[in-house]
């Protein structure tokens, strides 16, 4: 079970707009439209942001959405704010009740 | 609900690590809930270890499969997780957390608990 394929980094300035990436395979984000966010700021718990692709949790501002197609889904933030740097993973169900994680990406506003 | 990691933070290499998650505010007895374990090691991504449902069904991280073991007590409101045979490489900070529905939504964490494996 491999890690789900993340770029390490990102970057963009306040007000842009950024996309982050996973990639999996047929089995996990290819076979189920159960892909989840999380956000990590520094020496805290991750939060989860969105689940099933594209729902946004109660209380996640609108400015972040989910998408996915075949075997890669993104997160994507737009209207970027500097409280919005952290670490963010993604996470597939990868069938028989069984979960796996992106390697994570780091973002940075400028 | 919260939940609250509990156990020691140093373990030898060749033994087993012993974790325990306390559930508070809600039951580990609720349907299409699981509870889960991950882990990240210093300055590294999360690792899925395993999970569990109250019925005691267990799921693992195939890479872990063979070292873990995940139990339930619901008389106590409490899952554990033990992994044997631990090395360095299993040095990392233990999170347990509630996952809707097995489907990889995490939408409760503990606060997480560093452990280190060296002699």
């Amino acid at each position: 079970q491999s890690a789900l394929t993340q770029p390490a980094s990102v970057s963009g300035s306040p007000g842009q707009s950024i996309t982050i990436s996973c990639t999996g395979t047929s089995s996990d984000v290819g076979s189920h439209n159960l892909v989840s966010w999380y956000q990590q700021l520094p020496g805290r718990a991750p939060k989860l942001m969105i689940y099933e692709v594209s729902e946004r949790r109660s209380g996640v501002s609108d400015r972040f959405s989910g998408s996915k197609s075949g075997n890669t889904a993104a997160l994507t933030i737009s209207g970027l704010q500097a409280e919005d740097e952290a670490d963010y993973y993604c996470c597939s169900y990868a069938g028989g009740s069984t979960v796996i994680f992106g390697g994570g990406t780091k973002l940075t506003v400028l | 609900l919260q939940l609250q990691e509990s156990g020691p933070g140093l373990v030898k290499p060749s033994e087993t690590l012993s974790l325990t998650c306390t559930v508070s505010g809600g039951s580990i007895s609720s349907s299409s809930y699981y509870w889960g374990w991950i882990r990240q090691p210093p300055g590294k991504g999360l690792e899925w270890i395993g999970s569990i449902y109250y019925t005691g069904s267990t799921y693992y991280n195939p890479s872990l499969k063979s070292r873990v073991t995940i139990s339930v007590d619901t008389s106590n409101n409490q899952f554990s997780l033990k992994l044997n045979s631990v090395t360095a490489a299993d040095t990392a900070v233990y999170s347990c957390a509630r996952d809707y529905d097995s489907s990889g939504s995490f939408y409760e964490w503990g606060q997480g608990t560093l452990v280190t494996v060296s002699s």
